[in-house]
């Protein structure tokens, strides 16, 4: 069956350090991988994008990996601050074009100063 | 990015009773919205897919004739509850994307919290 599954529900760190947080689906195929943040109450935002083809994407303090054979992607907030405490949602989309992307059930990271 | 706006961003209605909820795409031509319903600590579930001008698609389990869609053009989706149940209680998200291309973003709507007495 398809899955796609983030590596836990919650995700607690110390502020200034890095936050790594891990997405693996299965049974998809994924032309593009988007990553997306929600705050309580709040719908997502979009974060960053990576295609199938590329390895790392950079915005500023984050970092997106993408690796198809292991079928996972990672996300990466450096020095982070209290104020990136939300949770985050990564997406897949199988480019067709469209269709809806494919969430998973997200991690809510919380930073602590 | 664009922006999408919805309305209400609450409402509150008592049992057997509909409720229309707007998603507007303000600077973007919408090809394609989706609705999606998302309960407490859980994923976004993707309702529906709807592209103007034709007919929404319903993923399986969604009551289509319970949820009525209509995109009547490239800047306005509604969706609306008809007879309303304390089941449907929930924090409803519409999202719009360019649907002539792959690999866009999808631009989220600030939500509708729905409270069914």
């Amino acid at each position: 069956s398809q899955k796609i599954e983030q590596n836990s529900e919650a995700l607690n760190i110390q502020e200034g350090k890095t936050a790594t947080l891990t997405c693996n689906y299965t049974n998809y195929s994924p032309a593009y991988l988007q990553w997306y943040r929600q705050d309580p109450g709040r719908g997502p935002v979009f974060l960053l994008l990576i295609r199938e083809n590329e390895k790392e994407k950079r915005k500023e303090r984050l970092k997106v990996t993408f690796d198809t054979t292991l079928k996972q992607s990672l996300f990466h907030i450096t020095a982070s601050q209290p104020a990136d405490s939300a949770t985050y949602l990564c997406a897949l989309d199988e480019g067709q074009a469209g269709t809806a992307l494919i969430f998973g059930k997200g991690t809510t990271l919380s930073v602590s100063s | 990015g664009a922006v999408v706006s919805q309305h209400p961003s609450w409402v509150i209605c008592k049992s057997g009773t509909s409720v229309k909820i707007e998603c507007r795409s303000l600077d973007f031509q919408a090809t394609t919205m989706f609705w999606y319903r998302q309960f407490p600590k859980q994923s976004l579930m993707l309702m529906a897919t709807s592209n103007e001008g034709s007919k929404a698609t319903y993923e399986q389990g969604v009551e289509k004739d319970k949820f009525l869609i209509n995109h009547a053009s490239l800047t306005l989706s509604t969706l609306t509850v008809t007879s309303a149940h304390p089941e449907d209680s929930s924090f409803y998200i519409c999202s719009a994307r360019d649907g002539r291309t792959s690999g866009g973003e999808q631009f989220f709507g600030p939500g509708t919290r729905l409270t069914v007495l």
